[in-house]
């Protein structure tokens, strides 16, 4: 079965730093594209990052390019997102997300809460 | 980028039957697109991918209650037999290159 466990989210200023985490099981992590995708309060989801299955490859939504950056450690089935210069507009859940060989998102995490706020 | 537009509601009674659409923007008609379904208070969840063809290939556990069909940049997300579960958000989601985007969301209510 997969799982997805995110962490690290909590209360941070505006213009601070927050790291992320989200530990994978149930399949060949390497194998697999993998994306954070967060979600407003009360609004809908916004994709915000991918990541290839090897690292070699990622990309941003515009509205995080040059301040989050998303990783992957293979040898730990875990994927990260560094965020830095915190908005207000970044409060949301984010979840952890697995690609599947079709281009989809297949499977969601439970997601962590990031408020960014003084 | 391709854009997903979507309803804000629908609904529908119990035991009965609802189609949901997802339409692509112009120059993005064949894109294939997956739906995802959001209970209250929960995660999201993936349902289906329906292929630019028009067919669907369904995730693991979804009930056969759920289909999924296109009509030019239409894609529809129908679901028979309606259950008072089905009460939930629902999220087209399309990619292009290295960009991704999902619909505004269509929130169901069940009657």
């Amino acid at each position: 079965e997969v799982q997805l466990v995110e962490s690290g989210g909590g209360l941070v200023q505006p213009g601070g730093s927050l790291s992320l985490s989200c530990v994978a099981s149930g399949f060949t992590f390497s194998t697999y594209a993998m994306r954070w995708v967060r979600q407003a309060p009360g609004k809908g989801l916004e994709w915000v990052s991918t990541v290839s299955g090897s690292g070699g490859s990622t990309s941003y939504a515009g509205s995080v390019k040059g301040r989050f950056t998303i990783s992957r450690d293979n040898s730990k089935n875990t994927l990260y997102l560094q965020m830095n210069s915190l908005r207000a507009e970044d409060t949301a859940v984010y979840y952890c997300a697995k690609g599947l060989p079709g281009g989809e998102t297949g499977h969601w995490g439970q997601g962590t809460l990031v408020t960014v706020s003084s | 980028q391709p854009v997903l537009t979507q309803s804000s509601s629908a609904s529908a009674s119990l035991g009965s039957s609802v189609k949901v659409t997802c339409t692509l923007s112009s120059g993005h008609s064949s894109n294939i697109i997956a739906w995802h379904q959001q209970q209250p208070g929960k995660a999201p969840r993936y349902l289906m991918k329906v292929e630019g063809s028009g067919g669907y290939n369904k995730g693991s556990g979804v009930p056969d209650r759920f289909s999924g069909s296109r009509s030019g940049a239409d894609r529809y997300l129908t679901i028979s037999n309606l259950q008072s579960e089905d009460e939930a958000d629902y999220y087209c989601e399309t990619w292009d290159s290295d960009t991704r985007v999902f619909g505004g969301g269509t929130k169901l209510t069940v009657l």
